[in-house]
C-alpha cells in the first residue's frame, strides 16, 4: 500500500461548480498536510498548508484534514477556468521529506 | 520577492553527455531538495541537503550527483544521461522550522 493515495482520474467541471479533491494516507506519523497546484510545465505552487484536523479557508479554497480517518480534502468554490491545473496533495512527518499523491488533473470548462 | 530560481528552464542534451542543472534561492532556507517528475507522476525525491549534510534517497541512481557550495546554490549533475532521464527536474527549499516546501519553476530535460 502506498503511503499516499490520490485518485489521479481527470476531473472536468463547469465554471462556477465546486471542485472536491481528496487523498488518503496510511502513515500515522504524518502531521503536516499541503496542497500544491501545478500548471502544465511549471513547478508546484503551495496552495494550502495545515497541521491540525479541521478546516482551513483561504479565499475560494478550503483544506480539510481528518487525522482519525487519515483523509484530507481540498474544496474549490466558484471554480474558474484559471483553476485548471493538476492538484497534488503532500504530507510530512517533520523529517524534511514529503510524500506526494499522484495528482488530480482538474479542467474547469467555461 | 523571495524565490527559488532554476536555470536553465529547458535543457537538451545528448545521450551520455553530462549535464548540470542549477538552483538558487533567496529564501535563506536550510534545506534544499532535488526532485524528478515524469509526466502525470508525483515528484520523486532524489536527494536533499540539510545545510551541508547530503541525504541521498536509497533508490537514486549513481548517475545523479549533487553539490551545494553555499546556502543559496545547489546543483544537480547527471553524469551520463539516458533516455529514461528525460523529465522535469524540480528544486525545492524549506526552512528547518517548517515543513512547507517551495518549488522552483523546474528544468525540463530532453535527452536525444
Amino acid at each position: 500500500q502506498k503511503e499516499v493515495e490520490q485518485d489521479p482520474g481527470p476531473l472536468s467541471v463547469p465554471e462556477g461548480a465546486i471542485v472536491s479533491l481528496n487523498c488518503t494516507y496510511s502513515n500515522s506519523a504524518f502531521q503536516y498536510f499541503m496542497w500544491y497546484r501545478q500548471y502544465s510545465r511549471k513547478g508546484p505552487e503551495l496552495l494550502m498548508y495545515t497541521y491540525s484536523s479541521g478546516n482551513k479557508e483561504d479565499g475560494r479554497f478550503t483544506a480539510q484534514v481528518d487525522k482519525s480517518s487519515k483523509y484530507i480534502s481540498l474544496f474549490i468554490r466558484d471554480s474558474q477556468p484559471s483553476d485548471s491545473a493538476t492538484y497534488l496533495c503532500a504530507m510530512g512527518d517533520g523529517n524534511n521529506r514529503l510524500a506526494f499523491g499522484k495528482g488530480n488533473q482538474v479542467v474547469v470548462i467555461p | 520577492d523571495a524565490m527559488v530560481i532554476q536555470n536553465p528552464r529547458y535543457q537538451v542534451t545528448q545521450f551520455g553527455k553530462p549535464v548540470t542543472l542549477s538552483c538558487s534561492q533567496t529564501l535563506n532556507h536550510n534545506v534544499m531538495y532535488w526532485y524528478q517528475q515524469k509526466s502525470s507522476q508525483a515528484p520523486k525525491l532524489l536527494f536533499h541537503y540539510y545545510d551541508k549534510d547530503f541525504n541521498n534517497e536509497a533508490d537514486t541512481p549513481d548517475n545523479f550527483q549533487s553539490r551545494r557550495p553555499n546556502t543559496s546554490f545547489c546543483f544537480l549533475d547527471i553524469r551520463s544521461p539516458g533516455l529514461g532521464d528525460a523529465a522535469m527536474y524540480l528544486c525545492a527549499t524549506s526552512s528547518v522550522s517548517y515543513n512547507e516546501q517551495f518549488f522552483g519553476p523546474g528544468t525540463r530535460l530532453t535527452v536525444l
